[in-house]
């Protein structure tokens, strides 16, 4: 089992539309949880942290589930500028600092 | 510069030749990175540095080697290329190791080795 899971997707939504992608990680010990979004042929970029109590940004809220394992991202009426891919990246302490990136859910707004 | 700034954008490099990839941050930020990005693979850490003068090795160090001489400059080096070197690599920085504030990236390497 990989150590962070995303649904590729895509996720094809209408403009207006709320999208939700979820991502589960299997280390108990994960510390630090983030969002990044990355354009096609881009770097990724930092979109939100996700702490404990969820957090809101906007039209984007990210959630922490540590029971379960998983972290969501929600985004409200989704614009076409939203399209991307969306990593999602778990912190760990292991020896050393680490960033352990998903593999990324690609989400389409559609006009 | 502002930023990271990697060097160079694209290349195309024959198998067995040497390569360097240059990658210069202005932010003072302590610890740099570099992952390599492959479709289906995701983000990858190649090796890291947590300071200047030290380095370490990440989940794919092999075929390549770093340095980091000063706070600003983390190159990497690929000895001998090959063709599963082929990918793009991205350079990070963050101002301590596991910064909760997360990484800045550079923009990138498209590596092509034929």
């Amino acid at each position: 089992r990989k150590e962070v899971e995303q649904d590729p997707g895509p996720f094809n939504v209408p403009e207006g539309a709320t999208v939700a992608f979820n991502c589960t990680y299997s280390n108990s010990a994960s510390q630090s949880f983030f969002w990044y979004r990355q354009d096609c042929r881009k770097e990724p970029k930092l979109l939100m942290s996700v702490y404990s109590s969820g957090n809101e940004d906007g039209r984007f809220t990210a959630q922490l589930n540590r029971a379960s394992q998983y972290i969501s991202l929600l985004i409200r009426d989704s614009k076409l500028s939203d399209s991307a891919t969306y990593l999602c990246v778990v912190n760990r302490v292991s020896g050393t600092y680490k960033y352990i990136f998903g593999t990324g859910t690609r989400l389409k707004v559609l006009a | 510069i502002a930023g990271i700034t990697q060097a160079p954008t694209s290349q195309i490099l024959a198998a067995g030749r040497r390569m360097t990839l240059r990658c210069t941050q202005d932010m003072r930020h302590n610890a740099m990175y570099w992952y390599r990005q492959d479709l289906g693979l995701g983000l990858r850490l190649i090796h890291y540095s947590n300071t200047a003068g030290t380095t370490g090795k990440g989940e794919v160090p092999d075929g390549y080697s770093v340095s980091r001489a000063n706070t600003d400059d983390f190159p990497l080096t690929l000895a001998s290329a090959v063709p599963s070197q082929t990918s793009v690599y991205f350079c990070a920085s963050s101002d301590f190791p596991g910064d909760n504030y997360g990484y800045t990236f550079g923009s990138g390497t498209r590596l092509t080795v034929v």
